[in-house]
């Protein structure tokens, strides 16, 4: 298994108050994603990175952040959290040595719960 | 604009049974495909992949796909069901204009002893 980390892997939290998330890989791959799982959308892309201080946003990236520091992480805040933004949360890499950019590796996933 | 259909939200099947998952996209040139699969309270996990070639490919756990360029679909298959295949499985689309995977919804799959 690819070596993602996310953290915290459970929270839950209040309406309007910042929640940042973590996704560390020690893969030095080169993009990283973030992705929400909601039932019956599959998953939705909320920002992506494809190197150092670059990011873009996804299909739906209203009320996030991201920030991409180093290599090895990539943070998702989300601003004010909202109710709406209850959801599974994956981080995904790709873009190693031998595989090129086209194979994502999933994190286990963040459950936020948003009161 | 591009998308990926997975037309089954659920199918059951009784242990060892065949099993086809199907998965369609809409995109003029062919894309590169995937298949996950996520067990209930765990990540999503690679089954297998197709960017070119022979357009049948062998994934882990005993799944394969094929890829049908005339109707545009990457079913997925197995010939005999496990009780440890329920889970639900993702289709996923790379179109080459960006790097970002388009999902299916999702099928789940109940296994019936």
């Amino acid at each position: 298994d690819a070596g993602i980390t996310q953290s915290p892997r459970h929270k839950v939290t209040e309406t309007g108050t910042p929640v940042t998330l973590r996704c560390h890989q020690t893969e030095n791959h080169r993009y990283m994603y973030w992705y929400r799982q909601d039932p019956g959308h599959g998953l939705r892309l909320i920002h992506y990175s494809y190197g150092v201080k670059d990011t873009d946003k996804g299909e739906v990236s209203d009320g996030y952040s991201v920030s991409r520091s180093k290599t090895e992480d990539f943070l998702l805040t989300l601003e004010s959290a909202t109710s709406s933004q209850t959801s599974v949360y994956f981080c995904a890499i790709s873009g190693g040595l031998a595989g090129g950019t086209d194979t994502q590796y999933f994190g286990p996933g963040t459950r936020l719960t948003v009161l | 604009a591009q998308s990926v259909t997975q037309p089954d939200i659920h199918i059951t099947v009784s242990e060892g049974a065949s099993l086809e998952l199907r998965c369609n996209y809409s995109y003029g040139a062919t894309p590169y495909l995937f298949w996950y699969v996520q067990s209930p309270g765990q990540g999503l996990q690679l089954l297998l992949k197709y960017f070119s070639g022979d357009t049948l490919v062998q994934g882990i756990k005993g799944f394969e796909a094929e890829f049908k360029r005339s109707q545009s679909s990457f079913n997925l298959r197995k010939p005999s069901v496990h009780w440890s295949d329920a889970a639900e499985y993702f289709c996923a689309v790379l179109f080459d204009s960006n790097y970002q995977l388009i999902w299916g919804a999702g099928t789940k799959l109940i296994i019936k002893p």
